[in-house]
């Protein structure tokens, strides 16, 4: 069975330090995976996408930049958070083709104050 | 360009009662579509899904949805609800042919039960 696991589970930060966020995905090669930013009560906004480690597309300019160092792992990270960076991040794989619904991790929870 | 729009903020029923969340959306042509649910401080778990066939759709926890090519909709129903029920839905469409399967999401209904 497929599983997806987000790291840290939450964050506290101050405004202008970095941050990395983790997702790993384990039980399935090759997924495309993505990142979602959740501000609090609001809807989804997908930040990035891959489908080959090494290859990331962006789809939202937040000042992000995110990376697949290995075919199970995709990180996001900053130099500079900012008040704006607050937040849910939401972790998600799919199989590779047309019919591929998204599965989403747990989320990490990032305050910035 | 593709949008989704779940008019209603927030639902609210009886236990027991039938629930039915809309969901319309705007694209060029028939989309993929999508509910998702999000329980408090999770991620989301899908609930069901609309590729193409017969527009009505069955999926977990007793969940359906009608697609309605005519109305742009695709409608989440229960007959009966439950208190485990209460989260936030979300309706997300994705275009056919997108290998990066991007998904458009709508701001979500929060449904909760009448105490």
């Amino acid at each position: 069975a497929q599983t997806i696991h987000q790291w840290p589970v939450a964050e506290i930060k101050a405004v202008g330090s970095p941050l990395s966020l983790g997702c790993t995905i384990k039980g399935k090669s090759s997924p495309n995976l993505y990142w979602y930013w959740q501000a609090t009560g609001g809807t989804l906004q997908q930040l990035f996408y891959s489908i080959t480690v090494g290859q990331v597309e962006s789809v939202v300019q937040l000042n992000l930049s995110a990376s697949r160092p290995k075919d199970d792992q995709f990180i996001l990270s900053t130099e500079k958070l900012l008040l704006s960076h607050s937040g849910f991040y939401l972790c998600a794989w799919s199989l590779w083709g047309n019919y591929a619904e998204q599965f989403f991790g747990p989320g990490t929870r990032l305050t910035v104050l | 360009a593709q949008s989704v729009t779940q008019p209603d903020a927030r639902v609210t029923v009886s236990e027991g009662a039938s629930l039915q969340l809309r969901c319309k959306y705007s694209y060029s042509a028939t989309p993929y579509l999508f509910w998702y649910v999000q329980y408090p401080r999770q991620g989301l778990q899908l609930l069901l899904k609309y590729y193409s066939g017969d527009p009505v759709v069955q999926g977990v926890n007793s969940f359906e949805a009608e697609f309605s090519k005519s109305n742009s909709s695709f409608h989440l129903q229960k007959a009966s609800v439950h208190w485990s029920d209460s989260a936030v839905y979300f309706c997300a469409l994705s275009p056919p042919g997108t290998g990066s399967n991007r998904l458009t999401f709508g701001k979500g209904t929060k449904f909760s039960l009448i105490p």
